[in-house]
């Protein structure tokens, strides 16, 4: 039982480059999550999507995108790197509505770093 | 979006029991309250959720007043790997935005 995957664990771009980082879930979950986490902070939401081809944003759109094909998978895509885009990402994952068997199952994280 | 309120740090020694409040005055009627932990370099796992009253679970025991205006996530005897950050939210993990707030960092030491 995998859980919620992401990849790749760290990486390191330089200013101007893009990259996509992936997110897939095992659980069936129509809920995904995209966050970041600057060191020292909580996490802020990046976007989210509530289903196939369904997606939103959150606190903190700006410099990111998203798209949502399947169920399955979530990747966020850096069109054109920062230096204030380093931070650690998060990606999760949950079922809709409130109370039990609701809560959020959270992906290892990406760190990356952009000089 | 009920928003929260909870301290920024707390110290403990290890065998106390630690109490971290959280104040979400404008709760609404279908509102849960859920609660995370997070370890360094880590993604948060969930600990507890209540809607009422009291919640008990293997990890913690979370404590909600009848106006639900707080919340009180109490976890016995801790021990050093119990230092991590502790989030409250509110309103469900499966709405349209699931907002952290900075989290209460609690240090447990020897």
């Amino acid at each position: 039982n995998a859980g919620v995957t992401q990849t790749p664990k760290f990486r390191i771009l330089k200013i101007g480059q893009s990259m996509t980082l992936q997110c897939t879930q095992d659980m069936n979950h129509n809920y995904m999550y995209w966050y970041r986490q600057d060191p020292g902070m909580g996490l802020k939401l990046i976007y989210y999507s509530v289903g196939a081809g369904i997606t939103d944003k959150g606190e903190v759109p700006n410099g990111y995108n998203v798209s949502r094909s399947t169920t399955e998978d979530f990747p966020l895509r850096l069109e054109l790197a920062a230096p204030s885009q380093t931070s650690v990402y998060f990606c999760a994952s949950s079922l809709p509505g409130q109370g039990p068997n609701t809560e959020a199952f959270f992906g290892q994280g990406t760190r990356l770093t952009v000089v | 979006l009920a928003k929260t309120t909870q301290p920024i740090s707390m110290d403990s020694y290890e065998g106390q029991e630690v109490n971290i409040t959280c104040s979400h005055n404008n709760i609404a009627t279908n509102d849960y309250i859920t609660w995370y932990q997070q370890f360094p370099s880590q993604g948060p796992r969930f600990i507890i959720q209540g809607y009422k009253t009291k919640v008990t679970n293997e990890v913690a025991s979370l404590f909600i007043p009848a106006d639900r205006k707080s919340s009180t996530l109490s976890l016995p005897r801790v021990s050093l790997s119990d230092t991590a950050v502790y989030y409250c939210l509110v309103g469900g993990t499966g709405g349209f935005k699931t907002i952290f707030g900075a989290g209460t960092r609690l240090f447990v030491k020897a």
